[in-house]
């Protein structure tokens, strides 16, 4: 079974700074999908970016970027110029290709504050 | 378009009761996930129903269950509530089941057990 380990209980940057997310991933499959996923307090879950693990290239999105690490099965989350809208709790998640449907393994999250 | 509905928003229950949630997905999409989250084990995938049918299910017993409609609006029901099934209950949707499409979460039900 694939789990999904995310270190950082908890984060905080300050306004218009960068910050780095961790995330690790256990797995047997050289097909798959990760993604960040953002939570604001209002609880609606909002999808931040996704990496297909066959590709080498890092997904970017605006000012969020990933950089995906196949061999060591790392895949941190970078967010430049902060902003107070970015505090929310981050989680990680994968989804396996062979398994198909739509599950996702989704690590502990991160939360992360934003000082003005 | 209307985003992913869930109701009721809140709920609270006693120990032993049975509880059914709603949720209503994006028009168009035809598959809806399940999904519980809770302070200590996290997010926990619950299952997926595409097509009216269960395509996939996670390490829940099997007082949980779940069935999809025709309109792919998709209900879970939890029996024989106990403390420890209280939780958010999110659900979401995408346009199908194979392909990586992205998920769209519905705001949650809060689910209190007593």
């Amino acid at each position: 079974a694939q789990t999904v380990t995310q270190s950082q209980p908890e984060m905080s940057v300050q306004e218009a700074e960068t910050v780095t997310l961790s995330c690790t991933y256990d797995t047997s499959e050289s097909d798959y999908y990760l993604f960040w996923y953002k939570q604001p307090p209002s609880r609606q879950m909002i999808l931040v970016i996704r990496q297909e693990a066959y590709k080498q290239q890092n997904a970017t999105e605006n000012r969020f970027s990933v950089n995906f690490q196949k061999a060591a099965k790392s895949f941190s989350l970078k967010i430049s110029d902060s902003q107070l809208g970015d505090a929310a709790m981050y989680f990680c998640a994968y989804r396996s290709e062979s398994e198909g449907a739509q599950k996702l393994v989704f690590g502990q999250g991160t939360r992360l504050t934003i000082n003005p | 378009k209307a985003g992913v509905t869930q109701t009721p928003r809140y709920l609270i229950k006693t120990r032993g009761q049975q509880v059914t949630l709603s949720c209503s997905p994006i028009s168009g999409h035809r598959s809806v996930s399940w999904y519980q989250q809770t302070p200590g084990q996290g997010l926990q995938f619950l299952f997926e129903y595409f097509s009216e049918t269960q395509r996939n299910k996670g390490n829940f017993p099997g007082r949980f269950s779940g069935r999809q409609f025709s309109n792919s609006r998709s209900e879970m029901n939890v029996s024989t509530l106990e403390l420890g099934d209280s939780a958010l209950y999110l659900c979401a949707s995408s346009l199908d089941s194979d392909e990586v499409n992205e998920q769209f979460f519905g705001p949650g039900t809060r689910l209190t057990v007593l």
